[in-house]
């Protein structure tokens, strides 16, 4: 089992291009969640998914939209990225309603110069 | 937006010695607190799931306790070594969602 699994582990972007961060899990998840970390910051929710088919806010969503494609994969996409976005990102996933541990993917490292 | 805060933000102990981090939280609309391990250029690794107030978890060296009445945990390293270098990350579960500490960064020197 790959586990959870994050594409592109580095990218660097210039102010106002746009992609999209992916992620995957095989651990049959239900929930899955995106964060960013930054220095001082901890680990703040961007968007998470309680389900397929379902997308909620987090701590700081402006700039972020995301995507449950399905069970298996959720999506991260900045439209016109800012230098404010430069962070890491993980994602995670785990299962709804249960008392299990969140398991992280290994991280995007983003720099919008 | 739910306030979780770590102390201290960072330690520093000589290898062996024995050391504790505190995480404080809301004590209302407890779900869970869990807390995790966090190298340096890798991902945090789940430590433990705590639930209930009084609970007690082990592995290892490393332990904790909850006491969601006042809204806290401890997390404890006994004898400490080199290894065990890392940033340690409470998380707060409300519902679906997770919200963090700033975490501990703990040194040992050898």
């Amino acid at each position: 089992n790959a586990g959870v699994t994050q594409t592109p582990k580095f990218q660097v972007l210039k102010t106002g291009q746009s992609m999209t961060l992916q992620c995957a899990q095989d651990m049959n998840h239900n929930s899955m969640y995106w964060y960013r970390q930054d220095p001082g910051m901890g680990l703040r929710l961007i968007y998470y998914s309680a389900s397929e088919g379902t997308t909620d806010k987090g701590e700081v969503p402006n700039g972020y939209n995301v995507s449950r494609l399905n069970k298996r994969e959720f999506s991260l996409r900045l439209e016109s990225a800012a230098p404010s976005q430069t962070s890491v990102y993980f994602c995670a996933g785990t299962l709804t309603s249960s008392y299990n541990e969140q398991f992280f993917g290994p991280g995007t490292r983003l720099t919008v110069l | 937006i739910l306030n979780v805060e770590q102390s201290p933000q960072s330690l520093h102990v000589q290898e062996g010695d024995s050391t504790n981090f505190t995480c404080s939280f809301p004590s209302s609309n407890f779900y869970a607190l869990h807390w995790y391990r966090w190298e340096t250029a890798k991902s945090p690794e789940a430590l433990f799931v705590m639930t209930l107030n009084g609970d007690e978890k082990k592995k290892g060296r490393i332990s904790a306790t909850l006491n969601t009445k006042e809204g806290y945990s401890y997390l404890y390293i006994k004898g400490s070594q080199p290894e065990d270098s890392a940033t340690y990350l409470c998380a707060f579960r409300a519902g679906n969602q997770f919200y963090f500490g700033t975490g501990t960064s703990l040194t040992v020197i050898p």
